[in-house]
Formats: C-alpha cells, sequence, structure tokens
C-alpha cells in the first residue's frame, strides 16, 4: 500500500530544470518527505528531505505545500548524469520505496 | 556525507550453498540498519531491520530462518542468505540510520548482486 504517487516517467532536457511532483495526501504530523535516487544497479542515493519548510541543498530543492500532501523535487539544472529512477517516500522511520519516476535527461 | 560499504559487490554460488553480506557503517555508528532485496526492474524491497544487539525484525512473508541477520556492533550488520537457491538471486541492498542523528535519513549500500546457478 503505497504512501506516495509519482508519475512512472518523464523526460527533460539537459541544461533545463527537472521538476518532480509527488503526492502523499495522507502523510502524518511526525513523517519527513524524502527523495532518493538509484542509478542502475547502485544503491540509492540520498538527495534531499523536509518537514514542512522548504529545503534546499547543492543537489536540488525540495518544495512542500503548507498543507503537507505533496511535494516537488527540483534539479536546478539537470545533466545527463542525472538520469536515474527518484523516488518519493514518506516516514518517520523506515524507507519504503514506491515504483518512483523514471526520469530520462535528454541532450 | 556518511559513507555505507556493502561487500562483496557480486557474488556467484552454487545452489544449497550459504552466503554472507557485509554491511558497514565506516564513519558513523548506527544502531539499525535496513536490509533490501531488488529485482530486475522492481523497486527496493525491505527484509527486514537489523537492531544491534538485539533480534532483527523481518517484514511479512521473509523467512527469518532463511535470511540470517546479525548486527554484533555498531557499524556492522551482516545477512546471510543460508541454502541458497536460484530464486534468491536477486541485488541486495543495506542502508543505516547515524545513531543519534536528529534528520533520520537512511545511507544506501551500493548494493551485492547475487546470482545463483
Amino acid at each position: 500500500d503505497a504512501k506516495t504517487t509519482q508519475p512512472p516517467s518523464m523526460d527533460c532536457a539537459e541544461g533545463r530544470a527537472a521538476n518532480l511532483p509527488c503526492n502523499h495526501s495522507t502523510i502524518s504530523g511526525n513523517e519527513y518527505v524524502y527523495w532518493y535516487r538509484q542509478i542502475h544497479s547502485q544503491g540509492p542515493q540520498y538527495i534531499i528531505h523536509g518537514l514542512k519548510n522548504n529545503e534546499t541543498n547543492e543537489m536540488a530543492s525540495l518544495i512542500i505545500t503548507e498543507d503537507r500532501k505533496s511535494s516537488t523535487l527540483i534539479l536546478p539544472h539537470a545533466t545527463l548524469r542525472d538520469t536515474a529512477v527518484y523516488y518519493c517516500i514518506v516516514s518517520d522511520y523506515k524507507l519504503s520505496f514506491g515504483a518512483g519516476t523514471t526520469v530520462t535527461v535528454r541532450a | 556525507g556518511a559513507v555505507v560499504s556493502q561487500h562483496p559487490s557480486w557474488v556467484i554460488c552454487k545452489s544449497g550453498t550459504s552466503v554472507k553480506i557485509e554491511c558497514r557503517s565506516l564513519d558513523f555508528q548506527a544502531t539499525t540498519m535496513f536490509w533490501y532485496r531488488q529485482f530486475p526492474k522492481q523497486s527496493l524491497m525491505l527484509m527486514a531491520t537489523s537492531n544491534e544487539g538485539s533480534k532483527a525484525t523481518y517484514e511479512q512473508g521473509v523467512e527469518k530462518d532463511k535470511f540470517l541477520i546479525n548486527h554484533a556492533s555498531l557499524t556492522l550488520s551482516t545477512l546471510t542468505v543460508t541454502s541458497a537457491h536460484p530464486e534468491d538471486s536477486s541485488f541486495y541492498i543495506c542502508s543505516a540510520r547515524q545513531t543519534g542523528a536528529e534528520d533520520e535519513k537512511l545511507f544506501f549500500g551500493s548494493g551485492t548482486q547475487l546470482s545463483v546457478l
């Protein structure tokens, strides 16, 4: 029973911003929103996480709606190396992965 | 960021043998580690939660006698696939949570590809 809903796939042009949506309408008050990505045959890589406020780090920005029922991961300048499966996860302890969004960055 | 080392990265074994996979947190202590399994073209599936000094907690449908987990120290957890069969062939991934970390994020190992002949 998935807690998040993500589009199965999306394409993005190299150098442009990639906006990845995630719906988590049943999120509870103590659950964080995490984003990870997985490049083929590797372990997941942490990107960013947040509770209520928007967050930014060297990899991405995370925008969380005020009601916390959805969020958007923003990769500001996508490169070919950003091609991966991106997972949005809500959790207060252990992380359960859904199907994720397969992002393909095209030159 | 924190580093989780997983070894071996790939292993091929004969049916009926046992295989041990190690997961180490290199620069932090991890009271809790998690083990996942991933089949081709599928997402990661949580197998069990490994707690230092106590028994692991297994997810529904995961055989605890088949997948033995030991978390004897704050930096090492091991997963042993006992009497492996071809259907156990999969990508196994561990992750660790830094003890006492406020933000609760997990760091993942690079995974172990197990092929059982």
